[in-house]
């Protein structure tokens, strides 16, 4: 099973500035098979990014990711007071058919 | 417009049984399958299987085979997962989120509001 990791664990930042997550793959992963979501406390996760770069509807182009193989980013390019949540990568396999997640990147206010 | 409504909160003691349904509505629900996740308290998400509401097939994560059984009603257009022998790690917010296909990505687009299920004696 692919495990995915996260880091840095924690990023403090202040709003206007670019956040660069990081999420790492235990063995190489299609792009296709790669999303990340923003979960803010209390809710329930939203879909930013599908497929390592498209952005999902309705997500602001602030919000970019790229990557490939084991190695994927999702950058924020000007933090608005909005964008500070927990941000999971996610992937699926065909073999075994699996869904896993990372373990979350707490972006907060510095 | 496309919503997930889950059932309210549990409190189930070791060892017992829980099942928590999930309501659909706004799209076809035989058309999209349907993943559970979870996630305890303060922690990451985790994934614990699909069902398939078209032909009932489901997929659990290897974690939980034996102890999670993922059903559905299609003439109410609700998913259900149940898990047993419930533990005091199971103690989690629950959630039905549906899958479904963004070029050739499968992501999961929809979350239903989460059930907080607590285990304790």
């Amino acid at each position: 099973e692919i495990v995915l990791t996260q880091s840095p664990g924690t990023l403090s930042l202040s709003p206007g500035e670019r956040a660069t997550l990081s999420c790492r793959a235990s063995q190489s992963v299609s792009s296709s098979y790669l999303a990340w979501y923003q979960q803010k406390p209390g809710q329930a996760p939203r879909l930013l990014i599908y497929g390592a770069s498209s952005r999902a509807t309705g997500i602001p182009d602030r919000f970019s990711g790229s990557g490939s193989g084991t190695d994927f980013t999702l950058t924020i390019s000007r933090l608005e007071p909005e964008d500070f949540a927990v941000y999971y990568c996610q992937q699926y396999g065909s073999s075994p058919p699996a869904w896993t997640f990372g373990q979350g990147t707490k972006v907060e206010i510095k | 417009q496309v919503q997930l409504v889950q059932s309210g909160a549990e409190v189930k003691k070791p060892g017992a049984s829980v099942k928590v349904s999930c309501k659909a509505s706004g799209y076809t629900f035989t058309g999209y399958y349907m993943h559970w996740v979870r996630q305890a308290p303060g922690q990451g998400l985790e994934w614990m299987g699909w069902i398939n509401p078209n032909s009932g097939g489901t997929n659990y994560a290897q974690k939980f085979q034996g102890r999670v059984t993922m059903t559905r009603d299609t003439s109410i257009s609700t998913a259900y997962m149940e898990l047993s022998r419930l533990r005091s790690d199971d103690t989690a917010v629950y959630y039905c989120a549906r899958e479904i296909e963004l070029d050739t990505a499968m992501v999961l687009d929809y979350w239903g509001q989460g059930t907080l299920v607590t285990v304790s004696s």
